[in-house]
């Protein structure tokens, strides 16, 4: 049972370079998220899709970029990273109906230095 | 405009106590959806009770109880007979526009969450 799978767990990046961290999922969801969470704190919508080839911005868009081609697979991309970007990121999926649960993937650690 | 709150940064309970973790939210749509999520330390987000916005009775998953209030806007999740490995931090999460056409259709808010202590 593979659920969301996220790669990589950990990176250090450096200031100014750009990586892009997969998502995938293999339960058909057409819902997906990526959300960051710096220490202590809530979990900030990144950005979210609710279909193949369908993205919509979420509170703190800035400095990212997704795309959905498939329904499997959720990539987020950084570019030109900053040490604002230290965080852990959480890929999460869903059925597009009421109540069902929400699966998480187990998060990827990266620190820009 | 925060989506949801959740007011209690920390709480602490004695074992074996009930805990209510509070947790309001705002939202004008009328299909949505209320989440609770429990984080261990180890970071994992595990899911532990949904309400839905026309559900007429409250949740509830074994210990775990969430007290809705629809007209409050509040959605405080009940922990009832606290256990040492419910150390941990709770989320709150709202999913809006549950039917096509929502304005914030499939949108997914989490809260600031709390920090839940229980004491031997």
């Amino acid at each position: 049972n593979a659920g969301v799978t996220q790669t990589p767990k950990f990176r250090i990046l450096k200031i100014g370079q750009s990586m892009t961290l997969q998502c995938t999922q293999d339960m058909n969801h057409n819902y997906m998220y990526w959300y960051r969470q710096d220490p202590g704190m809530g979990l900030k919508l990144i950005y979210y899709s609710v279909g193949a080839g369908i993205t919509d911005k979420g509170e703190v868009p800035n400095g990212y970029n997704v795309s959905r081609s498939t329904t499997e697979d959720f990539p987020l991309r950084l570019e030109l990273a900053a040490p604002s970007q230290t965080s852990v990121y959480f890929c999460a999926s869903s059925y597009m109906r009421a109540g069902h649960t929400i699966y998480f993937g187990e998060g990827s650690w990266l620190t820009v230095v | 405009a925060q989506k949801i709150t959740q007011t209690q940064p920390g709480m602490f309970v004695q074992e074996k106590e009930a805990v209510t973790l509070d947790c309001t939210y705002d939202t004008s749509d009328q299909s949505y959806g209320l989440f609770w999520y429990k984080q261990p330390s180890s970071g994992e987000m595990i899911f532990l009770i949904y309400q839905g916005s026309y559900d007429e009775q409250n949740a509830t998953e074994g210990r775990y109880s969430l007290n809705f209030q629809k007209a409050r806007k509040s959605a405080n999740l009940v922990i009832s007979a606290s256990q040492l490995g419910d150390s941990a931090m709770y989320f709150c999460a709202m999913r809006e526009g549950l039917r096509a056409g929502g304005t914030s259709y499939g949108k997914l808010t989490f809260g600031q969450g709390t920090i839940l202590t229980v004491h031997p």
